[in-house]
């Protein structure tokens, strides 16, 4: 697509529950990132991949945190068990090789409840 | 991973020039520095990237002093829009492998009638 598209907008959950978030990369982009950006804070790095595999998972804050990307393009961040902390906007990022000019999508904004 | 410093906030007036500086004392010979824009409820958007020297584009320029120790983003003539967080970031352009943008907290600009 035009750009990266990132689903859903808004979550609202109640904790214990589990959520699923989406990211459509831009085509042919073969790096794709997760940030987390609490509110008024910068971005947190989460998980990185390049094609389908995930290099570095160091950001992950808990292994209730889990990511995979398929045909090294939609990719989908998990988070079981929510918890209130995990309220954030989770950011998803493109580039067509790491490390060169990201794009971002509008991020999912979740609150846990 | 090189870290930066950047002021936590300015404030300027419409029709001013801004510059912002950061600073990354740590820079590693294969880091380029990066400047992100982030408006609310919106993913971070990139503005300008640099080596070194003088980078111009038709958002911004980046000047860079010869030790590559800190950079300056210049807004000319900044209109209420440019109301945003920026964010300076120094990275690997990714020839050696994985490399994450690490974002700082940013400078938040306001921008005053």
């Amino acid at each position: 697509g035009a750009g990266v598209s990132q689903s859903p907008s808004n979550k609202v959950t109640e904790k214990g529950k589990d959520v699923e978030l989406r990211c459509d990369p831009i085509s042919g982009h073969t790096a794709l990132y997760w940030y987390r950006q609490s509110l008024g804070q910068g971005l947190e790095f989460l998980i990185y991949f390049q094609g389908n595999s995930a290099p570095d998972k160091s950001g992950l804050p808990s292994d209730r945190f889990s990511a995979e990307r398929t045909g090294g393009s939609v990719s989908t961040l998990t988070i079981q068990r929510t918890q209130q902390e995990d309220s954030a906007v989770y950011l998803c990022a493109s580039s067509p090789r790491q490390g060169y000019g990201y794009t971002f999508g509008s991020g999912t904004r979740l609150t846990v409840v | 991973l090189a870290k930066t410093t950047q002021p936590i906030s300015m404030d300027s007036y419409e029709g001013q020039e801004v510059n912002i500086t950061c600073s990354h004392n740590n820079i590693a010979t294969n880091d380029y520095i990066t400047w992100y824009q982030q408006f609310p409820s919106q993913g971070p958007r990139f503005i300008i990237q640099g080596y070194k020297t003088k980078v111009t584009n038709e958002v911004a320029s980046l000047f860079i002093p010869a030790d590559r120790k800190s950079s300056t983003l210049s807004l000319p003539r900044v209109s209420l829009s440019d109301t945003a967080v920026y964010y300076c970031l120094v990275g690997d352009m990714g020839n050696t492998g994985f490399q994450k943008l690490v974002f700082g907290t940013g400078t938040r600009l306001l921008v005053s009638p």
